[in-house]
């Protein structure tokens, strides 16, 4: 069964103080690594789509990163307004093509 | 409009009741899910349309939940007889369906059951 845990749960950071999050999943055969941002009352927001290992994307002060067997978000020098929930979801090559979600990393940029 | 499109933004009915949860898509994408979140959770599959194929229902929690994509668009999720676990915020999303396409959400219908 395809599987994808997020950690931390939740991170709080002060402005400008980088951190990763991370993203481990299980796929029969990984056909996309999907990135969201979320909200509190929103639906999520579309980031970044990974699809081979070794793939990077960047969007502002994001960076998302993939391996075989786990992507990390990078946050570089964040702003408050950046807090919200990370979601990692992947689809699988075979089969069915719906997305499997993760817990999400709740992130708070205090100023 | 040009985002996906979902109808109440808002929802309170009394337990046991019916309910029909509307998504308009984005026009001219061809797949369309839906999912669920209680608070504080992750997103919970619940149904997916492609095209004129036959949904992939797998998700679905019990038969009193089922959904329906009219003519390759508007798609509409209906309860039967709610339960007070079945509040929570359903999310409608589409694609383009093609390989390697992302998924655009609404921003979901908040469901309270009494």
């Amino acid at each position: 069964e395809d599987q994808v845990t997020q950690s931390p749960e939740a991170l709080r950071l002060q402005e400008g103080e980088s951190s990763s999050l991370n993203c481990s999943y299980t796929v029969s055969g990984l056909r996309g690594l999907f990135w969201y941002r979320q909200d509190p009352g929103k639906g999520p927001e579309f980031l970044f789509t990974l699809y081979s290992a070794g793939e990077e994307k960047e969007k502002e002060r994001l960076k998302a990163t993939l391996t075989k067997k786990e992507s990390f978000l990078h946050i570089t020098a964040p702003k408050p307004e950046d807090s919200a929930t990370y979601l990692c979801a992947v689809q699988a090559r075979q089969g069915a093509q719906k997305l499997v979600f993760g817990q999400g990393t709740r992130l708070t940029i205090n100023p | 409009g040009a985002g996906v499109s979902q109808s109440p933004s808002n929802k309170v009915t009394e337990k046991g009741k019916d309910v029909e949860l509307r998504c308009d898509p984005i026009s001219g994408h061809t797949a369309l899910y839906w999912y669920r979140q209680s608070l504080g959770q992750g997103l919970e599959f619940l149904i997916y349309f492609q095209g004129n194929s036959a949904p992939d229902k797998s998700g679905l929690p019990s038969d009193r939940f089922s959904a329906e994509r009219t003519g390759g668009s508007v798609s509409t999720l209906t309860i039967q007889r709610t339960q007070q676990e079945d509040s929570a915020v359903y999310l409608c999303a589409s694609s383009l369906g093609r390989v390697n396409t992302e998924a655009f959400f609404g921003q979901g219908t908040r469901l309270t059951v009494v």
